[in-house]
């Protein structure tokens, strides 16, 4: 089984809906991502928690919102979704500690809003 | 957090080894540099990280100039199914280890 899992693993919805898209992991980290993707582009973080009473916002968190329902669950909700939105989400996990924050990813979610 | 430079696009002859080059110039003494990899558009994957010393893996080997401000992935005998995009990051503790990956480097390995 995938360490990391992505539900759903693709998603088309309209404008003005709301949407979650969710992440699972059994590798037991402590701190997980939420990144998207547009075509051509590389990965840029929305959302990180490095536990489960830590939220942090990323470079582009406007139009998400992120809950840590557990170590092993964290969902990113659009709460009304736009075209611009569209895009190839990834989830992402590491572990705590002073080295090594090697990032272990999810297969990806891909959103079409139309 | 330092930002990175790197090709936009480089070609390799399958069995030649892949050097990939990556400049940056502004690293804090705390942050590693970190190279992953995403073939099509799959999850991305770690290849390997380092600091300050030379590192080799099973997969890759990171070669990091004295100052920092530059370092080299090998791949030492690349594979087709090396072809995908390269991203070297740098990241450390003081930003919570937040990576930018950029556009990364589309590699394509030729027969």
């Amino acid at each position: 089984d995938a360490d990391v899992t992505q539900t759903p693993r693709n998603r088309i919805t309209k404008t003005g809906k709301r949407i979650m898209l969710e992440c699972s992991q059994t590798k037991g980290h402590d701190r997980m991502y939420w990144y998207r993707q547009d075509p051509g582009l590389g990965l840029r973080l929305i959302y990180y928690s490095f536990d489960v009473k830590d939220i942090n916002k990323g470079e582009i968190s406007d139009g998400y919102s992120v809950s840590r329902q557990a170590q092993a669950k964290f969902s990113l909700s659009l709460e009304s979704a736009i075209p611009n939105q569209t895009a190839l989400y990834f989830c992402a996990t590491s572990r705590r500690g002073a080295e090594n924050h090697e990032q272990y990813f999810g297969p990806g979610t891909r959103l079409t809003v139309t | 957090d330092a930002k990175t430079t790197q090709p936009p696009s480089m070609d390799c002859a399958e069995g030649r080894a892949a050097n990939l080059p990556c400049n940056h110039s502004t690293i804090s003494g705390n942050e590693y540099v970190y190279w992953y990899r995403q073939i099509h558009s799959q999850g991305p994957q770690y290849i390997i990280h380092g600091l300050k010393n030379n590192e080799t893996n099973e997969m890759a080997s990171l070669i990091i100039t004295e100052d920092r401000k530059s370092s080299t992935l090998i791949l030492p005998h690349a594979t087709l199914r090396d072809t995908a995009v390269y991203y070297c990051i740098a990241a450390g503790p003081n930003t919570g280890n937040q990576f930018y990956f950029g556009t990364g480097t589309s590699l394509t390995v030729i027969p």
